[in-house]
């Protein structure tokens, strides 16, 4: 098990509503990426926060928007969801931007009705 | 945009062969590729990280191997188990880009006692 914990591990959301997730990372990472992960596909990288700032993005939509805080913990807020956006969501800690492992959360799994 | 390609099929073999993973990519070759271990319902566990400049690494049963003309990554898992039955997926850095991370798809493993 890592040290990585997402709360909650399951959600059910109304399209057109608002969620937040939320991501604690490892003692001693200072950085956070959230994916995405539907069904039978690989993660998919919606964006990593360094030191509090947005350090990357992928292909996703402003809906998609998130946060990091002094203690690297990190939200991943979506609005006006969609029923694509059934997925698990996933949050990674490492120790920095690039070329470090990352550690996996278990995981947020959201449908969207 | 940069991509990875696994075998989307699932690796069925017998206990104790060595399974051999297969990770392709396109267009530059990334700094470094990472591998991991996902079983279902939860997070990716990570397993190895190998580097452009570095040929082969390994880590107890597992080898991973990086080919800059191939453009290719194979994974290999000696003397395999029942309990390596996962899929494993194999991520590229996009470095200089804001897409930080692009996984491949996954390839599910396998072992047959």
């Amino acid at each position: 098990e890592t040290g990585v914990t997402q709360s909650p591990t399951h959600l059910i959301k109304t399209r057109g509503q608002q969620v937040t997730l939320r991501c604690s990372s490892q003692s001693g990472h200072n950085t956070v990426s959230w994916y995405q992960q539907a069904l039978g596909q690989g993660p998919q990288f919606i964006f990593q926060y360094y030191r509090e700032e947005e350090n990357g993005r992928g292909n996703f939509p402003p809906r998609f928007s998130g946060l990091q805080f002094p203690n690297y913990s990190s939200e991943l807020n979506v609005n006006a969801l969609e029923l694509d956006d059934s997925a698990l969501y996933l949050c990674a800690s490492s120790f920095g931007s690039d070329g470090y492992e990352q550690y996996f959360g278990p995981g947020t799994r959201l449908t969207v009705t | 945009s940069q991509k990875i390609e696994q075998n989307s099929e699932a690796l069925n073999i017998q206990e104790g062969k060595t399974a051999t993973l297969t990770c392709n990519y396109t267009n530059y070759s990334p700094a470094y590729l990472q591998w991991y271990r996902q079983d279902p319902g939860r997070g990716p566990v990570f397993l190895l990280l190998i580097r452009e400049n570095e040929k082969e690494k390994r880590k107890e049963r597992l080898k991973v191997t990086f080919d800059t003309t191939l453009k290719q990554s194979l994974f290999h898992i000696t003397a395999s188990q029942p309990a390596d039955s996962a899929t494993y997926l194999c991520a590229r850095e996009n470095s200089g880009g804001y897409q930080k991370v692009t996984f491949g798809i996954g390839t599910k493993l396998q072992v047959i006692p």
